[in-house]
């Protein structure tokens, strides 16, 4: 089976842009969660989807949205963008509950 | 928030010896999980062992883990150059109805021949 990807996979915007990034998760998986990796703080969990539906978020501003798409597909969004949002985003998707999440290679986006 | 602390923070070994790193959560957890990231890349799934399981073998690999003491150690036994990488603890918990993991600060771990 093919990995998880994410889409792009580097990115430079200014702030005040928004920017969207995407995810296709291992096929068959319905979950899909997204991550936040700094130097700073760590990994840290933004929101998690299944079957279209936000099951779970973190502790992140309004900015930080996403969804996901019936085949499973999911994207995130982040508007208004702050010098602090540089990091590395990643995705990773699993069965359901209780299961090892398989990680995407990442977007790494830096904001100027 | 980080679910827990990682010890130590660094760890440089020769090729062949053992390495060992451990892991505090503060919450309650489903599952505990281990993950490997080389250069900031995407994370590799190694091992997961369930709240109910105390220990878990995987090649190389061995987990324990202590919900009493809410910690967890992860073993590599004869460490080679490539398991130079960054090793990270999460914990799997189930919120909400979803799936959730909360990471710990990870243990750089550095191998050298």
């Amino acid at each position: 089976k093919a990995g998880v990807t994410q889409t792009p996979r580097y990115l430079i915007k200014t702030r005040g842009q928004q920017v969207t990034l995407s995810c296709s998760p291992i096929s068959g998986h319905r979950s899909v969660s997204w991550y936040q990796q700094t130097p700073g703080q760590g990994l840290q969990f933004l929101f998690e989807y299944f079957s279209e539906t936000q099951r779970n978020k973190g502790n992140f501003p309004g900015r930080f949205s996403g969804r996901q798409f019936s085949n499973s597909r999911s994207e995130m969004n982040v508007s208004t963008l702050e010098l602090g949002d540089s990091a590395l985003y990643l995705c990773a998707s699993s069965l359901g509950q209780t299961n090892e999440q398989f990680f995407g290679p990442g977007t790494r986006l830096t904001v100027l | 928030s980080q679910q827990g602390e990682e010890d130590p923070q660094a760890l440089s070994i020769q090729e062949g010896e053992n390495a060992t790193m451990n892991c505090s959560y503060k919450t309650s957890i489903n599952n505990l999980q281990w993950y490997r990231q080389n250069s900031g890349r995407g994370l590799v799934h190694l091992i997961l062992i369930r709240s109910n399981e105390r220990e878990k073998h995987s090649g190389r690999l061995r987990v324990t883990l202590d919900t009493s003491k809410k910690s967890s150690s992860l073993l590599i036994t004869a460490s080679r150059a490539a398991d130079t990488a960054s090793y990270f603890c999460a914990g799997g918990a189930v919120t909400g109805g979803g799936n959730k993991l909360t990471f710990g600060t990870g243990t750089q771990l550095k191998v050298e021949l």
